[in-house]
This record gives structure tokens, C-alpha cells and sequence, in this order.
């Protein structure tokens, strides 16, 4: 498959355990915040959302956490499997300006079985 | 099956041969994009359209051009390509702009080579 990127950050965790992948966004006035998930050989998918007036959202297994004053993003998965083996990007947004996502470098995640 | 669909999948090309890439959603989208994907850089966006006619530029939007003639097509046209335009390129669409967040689909990707 396609290779989504070289040098990403890596983040290894076990089959089972919780994985915890961060992001910091970078522009203060972004209010819409988005996680996809890129499987080798695939365009992103959307996993969660959050809007700035939450500082938490939890989906299936996923849970997004936000704060504003750090402008720091975080995507939580529970009970780690296989198949969540992919980069991870975060996207930032104004709602209103568009549809202009401004998208983090992303982050490797490996499970090791 | 709703989805975006991009053409060609894979492309080597040489420096000046214009091309075009070409994008489909089937899904009525107002909403389509153009993003391409560097290592190191994730996705940057170069084009979007907001509907039919209506088009501007993203962050990336030099050596590239789009048009918008239907509203389920969305081509990414260039016209001199140059070896800096080697890339991944990703087509998205949605409807209602970003309030439709969760509903932002994107292509399966055209790789492009410029040699």
C-alpha cells in the first residue's frame, strides 16, 4: 500500500492496552477539531469530532479530549486491537471559514501483539 | 455505496506534460476538496469548492488548478507539472461545510510521480 509518511512519530503499545496519541493544534480561533485515521493504501477516515465548547466527547472505544489553553488535542483508544494499526491525524477548523482543515503531521500507531 | 473516487490511481509523468486528476463523489456533496500529502507535512489543501461554480484557493494552491462544472465532479488540473508536485493527492467531499464534520469522505489517493 500507499506509505502515508516517513519519520512520523511512533507510538507502539500491546494488544489490549490503552493507547493515548497527542496533538497540539495551532491556531487559537480553530473551534472544530476532527481525528481520522489513515490505514496504509487508504484515504483518511473520520473517527471523532469535537466542537470548542466540549472538553470531552466519547465515541466506540474512542474518547477525544481537548484543552484549549494548551491548544492540546488528545485521542484515546480502549482495548487496543490490531486493526487500529494506522497514522492518526488530528485536523483543526473555524467553522465558517470554509472548509479549510488544517491537519496535524500524524502519528504512527503499531500494535504489538 | 457512497464514495469518493479519484483517477488515475498511480501516474509518472514528466516535467511540463499537463495533466488532470480526476474526482467523483456520488453522494450530492456541496463540499469538495483537494489535499496532498507529503511526508512530514500531512495533508495540506491546495483547492476546495463549496458548490457548483464556486471555487478558492487553500493553503498549497500554486502550480495547480480546479474546476467545477458538476456537482459531483471536482478535477485537479496541472498544467506544467513540476518534480515538487510529486505527491499523494487526496479528493474529499461533504455537505454542509464542516458541520458535517463526520461526514467528510475522502478518495483512495493518486499517486503522482514528476520526473
Amino acid at each position: 500500500g500507499e506509505s502515508v509518511g516517513l519519520h512520523l512519530p511512533t507510538l507502539s503499545v500491546q494488544e489490549g492496552d490503552n493507547s493515548i496519541i497527542n496533538c497540539a493544534y495551532s491556531n487559537s480561533a480553530s473551534d472544530y477539531f476532527i481525528w481520522y485515521k489513515q490505514e496504509s493504501g487508504k484515504g483518511p477516515q473520520f473517527i471523532i469530532d469535537i466542537r470548542s465548547n466540549m472538553d470531552k466527547r466519547q465515541g466506540q472505544r474512542v474518547t477525544v479530549l481537548l484543552n484549549k489553553t494548551v491548544k492540546h488535542l488528545s485521542l484515546q483508544i480502549a482495548a487496543t486491537q490490531p486493526g487500529d494499526s494506522a497514522v492518526y491525524f488530528c485536523a483543526e477548523a473555524i467553522t465558517g471559514g470554509g472548509n479549510k482543515l488544517t491537519f496535524g503531521t500524524g502519528t504512527q500507531l503499531k500494535v504489538e501483539l | 455505496e457512497a464514495q469518493v473516487t479519484q483517477n488515475p490511481r498511480y501516474l509518472i509523468t514528466v516535467t511540463g506534460k499537463k495533466l488532470t486528476v480526476t474526482c467523483s463523489q456520488n453522494m450530492n456533496h456541496e463540499y469538495m476538496s483537494w489535499y496532498r500529502q507529503d511526508p512530514g507535512l500531512g495533508l495540506r489543501q491546495i483547492y476546495y469548492s463549496m458548490n457548483v461554480e464556486v471555487t478558492d484557493k487553500g493553503d498549497v494552491p500554486e502550480g495547480y488548478k480546479v474546476s467545477r462544472k458538476e456537482k459531483r465532479n471536482f478535477p485537479l488540473i496541472l498544467e506544467s507539472p513540476s518534480p515538487n508536485q510529486t505527491s499523494l493527492y487526496f479528493c474529499a467531499s461533504t455537505t454542509r461545510g464542516l458541520a458535517g464534520g463526520r461526514e467528510q469522505f475522502f478518495g483512495p489517493g493518486t499517486r503522482l510521480t514528476v520526473l
